[in-house]
């Protein structure tokens, strides 16, 4: 099956606690991206990366880090987490650019205390 | 005034009912996506259009371009439709790397 796949989908973690969000798809997609969803604000994108090895800073970057090594795999990485972290994240995959269909994982609810 | 306006905010419909959620924006595009969003869940695309008009089951899209609006239909509408709907545009100028989002639409549909 098609799928964008996250993991975890709920965290709770603690101020400074460096985590890492996975997200994977097994589509062979060129393109994968990171967004947060904020009530009020609605989804907002962090990182995204057109091919292996190339990622670039999205509309809310900061706090964020993102690699992408092989094809399949986009992690974001939050190296020291703040409360203003405290967000729904989606990762999407699509196989070229988002003006090709979109794919969606199901989001990870993270929240920093 | 955000690049991407849904209307409306929120639309409660009995069961059965014709449905329509619009959206504007400002800015030319590239393509432009209907998402849906179940509560406590994922998203899941609808549509993607640059053109015209698609359907899907009971789901109908439409884009006019010149006018930059598009609309999202939806008949014999049934209570497993109710989620937020999201519509989002891929802005020219940016290789379709770039999505802009509007806040949604919260839609109930009512047995």
């Amino acid at each position: 099956e098609a799928q964008v796949t996250q993991n975890p989908r709920y965290l709770i973690t603690v101020t400074g606690k460096k985590l890492t969000v996975t997200c994977s798809q097994n589509m062979n997609h060129e393109y994968m991206s990171w967004y947060r969803q904020d009530p009020g604000l609605g989804l907002r994108q962090i990182y995204y990366s057109m091919n292996v090895e190339v990622t670039d800073k999205g509309d809310v970057p900061e706090g964020y880090k993102v690699s992408r090594k092989e094809k399949r795999n986009f992690p974001l990485i939050l190296e020291s987490p703040s409360p203003n972290q405290t967000s729904l994240y989606f990762c999407a995959s699509s196989p070229r650019t988002m003006n090709t269909e979109a794919f969606f994982g199901q989001g990870t609810r993270l929240t920093v205390v | 005034k955000n690049e991407v306006e849904q209307s409306p905010q929120n639309l409660t419909a009995q069961e059965g009912e014709f449905i329509t959620i619009n959206c504007s924006y400002s800015v030319g595009i590239s393509a432009l996506h209907w998402l849906q969003q179940h509560p406590g869940g994922g998203i899941v695309s609808l549509f993607m259009l640059s053109s015209g008009k698609k359907k899907h089951g009971r789901l109908i899209a439409t884009i006019n371009i010149q006018e930059k609006h598009s609309s999202l239909h939806i008949t014999a509408s049934h209570p497993r439709d109710s989620a937020v709907y999201i519509c989002a545009v891929s802005p020219l100028g940016t290789s379709g790397s770039r999505l802009t989002f509007g806040e949604g639409t919260q839609l109930t549909v009512n047995p």
